[in-house]
């Protein structure tokens, strides 16, 4: 699989959009872009995946870059529960292969 | 049930006695992975289960370290002989759309003193 990186950490204003960037430069054609999120003591939390094209649902919004070699995390009304641990991972879908956990990115929205 | 449950969740043990951890999968769901995460750090991959396969093991950090599961159902991470770098939060998920991907377990926080 694929590495990623993110920006160890980050600050938003609560009510005020998070946009949580990811680079995976390497990403192969069958990979696809994860995101989760780890609150404190809990355990990780899956909270949207995409191809290439955008993907929205009920938690935020996937942004994938046209070269897919970055994509981007929003949050548009960051709330002071989003506080948490932001995971990026591609990973190839249908395989048994695990998803690679990095270290994330860090964002505490500020009230 | 309607989540991942993973029991105990606190376990404290003596240094150089075994402990058995359990993760209950959603029902119907084929794939359970085990993680690790020490404190402040990310996670580790143990073992993966797929449905009767043979498990991938390639994430145990020792011989110490074991995993069964009895086909989609309860699976069990054993540590024989704990050390204290086995302090960490284990993590259980299990899967059964691989694209959506897992639902994790709140975890089992193992101390070794």
């Amino acid at each position: 699989d694929a590495k990623t990186t993110q920006p160890p950490s980050m600050d938003c204003a609560e009510g005020r959009a998070a946009n949580l960037p990811c680079n995976h430069s390497t990403i192969s054609g069958n990979e696809y872009v994860y995101w989760y999120r780890q609150i404190h003591s809990q355990g990780p939390q899956y909270i949207i995946h995409g191809l290439k094209n955008n993907e929205t649902n009920e938690m935020a919004s996937l942004i994938i870059t046209e070269d897919r070699k970055s994509s981007t995390l929003i949050l548009p009304h960051a709330t002071l529960r989003d506080t948490a641990v932001y995971y990026c991972i591609v990973r190839v879908v249908n395989t048994g292969n695990q998803f690679y956990f990095g270290t994330g990115t860090s964002l505490t929205v500020i009230p | 049930g309607a989540g991942v449950s993973q029991s105990p969740s606190n376990k404290v043990t003596e240094k150089g006695k075994d402990v058995e951890l359990r993760c209950d999968p959603i029902s119907g769901h084929t794939a359970l992975y085990w993680y690790r995460q020490r404190l402040g750090q990310g996670l580790e991959f143990l073992i993966y289960f797929q449905g009767n396969s043979a498990p991938d093991k390639s994430g145990l950090p020792s011989d110490r370290f074991s995993a069964e599961r009895t086909g989609e159902s309860v699976s069990t991470l054993t540590i024989q002989r704990t050390q204290q770098e086995d302090s960490a939060v284990y993590l259980c998920a299990s899967s059964s759309d691989r694209g959506r991907g897992y639902t994790f377990g709140s975890g089992t926080r193992l101390t070794v003193v």
